[in-house]
């Protein structure tokens, strides 16, 4: 069946280093995969999004790397501030959103 | 700029009572999702609605609850006879088109049952 999985449930990082968080897909046959952030008592805030016929992809301070080899993406954020900190999913879109348990950064001064 | 609206933000329901989720989407998007979310874990898909029409309702358990999204009007996410289970946060996303998957979501209702 379909998952979405993040390999790391807290990353913990200072100020100004950039942080990686990861995800791994199961479905060879998506094509469509979103990063959101969700902050306490909020609902998901939409940061990236990729599709399957590009492998990286830069936004603000953001990227996102898709490997289709391993089924593995990435979201990298650059110079991490403490308004970093939040929760952070990886949904494939293939059909439905599929989300995975996400992995909480932590950013301290 | 109105966002994705849901209401109301916080809900207390007695076990046994009803309880009724509402999701205005934004201006424009016809589609919708329902997730629902238990502390410190990811969001699960309940169901995914267009205007008058159901598409997927393959993560909504099959007793109590039910979801429409009339012509006009919010969407909505009932739930029959709550137990102490159904205590989560309720999130209503909306899109565009069927194509257009970045969807956005609401602030989410958090359902306590007593």
């Amino acid at each position: 069946g379909e998952s979405v999985g993040l390999h790391l449930p807290t990353l913990s990082v200072q100020e100004g280093d950039n942080s990686i968080i990861n995800c791994a897909y199961s479905n060879s046959a998506s094509d469509y995969f979103i990063w959101y952030k969700q902050e306490s008592g909020k609902g998901p805030q939409f940061i990236i999004d990729i599709r399957s016929n590009m492998d990286k992809r830069q936004g603000q301070r953001v990227t996102v790397l898709l490997n289709k080899t391993v089924k593995h993406l990435s979201l990298q954020i650059a110079a991490t501030q403490p308004g970093d900190s939040a929760v952070y999913f990886c949904a494939d879109g293939f059909q439905k959103l599929v989300f995975g348990t996400g992995t909480r950064l932590l950013v301290s001064p | 700029n109105a966002g994705v609206m849901q209401n109301p933000r916080h809900l207390v329901r007695r076990r046994g009572q009803e309880a009724r989720l509402r999701c205005s989407p934004m201006k424009g998007h016809s589609h919708v999702y329902w997730y629902r979310q238990l502390p410190e874990e990811g969001l699960k898909f309940m169901v995914y609605l267009q205007k008058e029409n159901i598409i997927d309702e393959s993560g909504m358990p099959k007793e109590r609850f039910s979801a429409e999204f009339p012509k006009e009007g919010p969407s909505i996410l009932r739930i029959q006879q709550v137990v102490r289970g159904d205590s989560a946060a309720y999130f209503c996303a909306s899109s565009k088109a069927e194509g257009d998957r970045g969807a956005f979501f609401g602030s989410g209702t958090q359902l306590s049952v007593l």
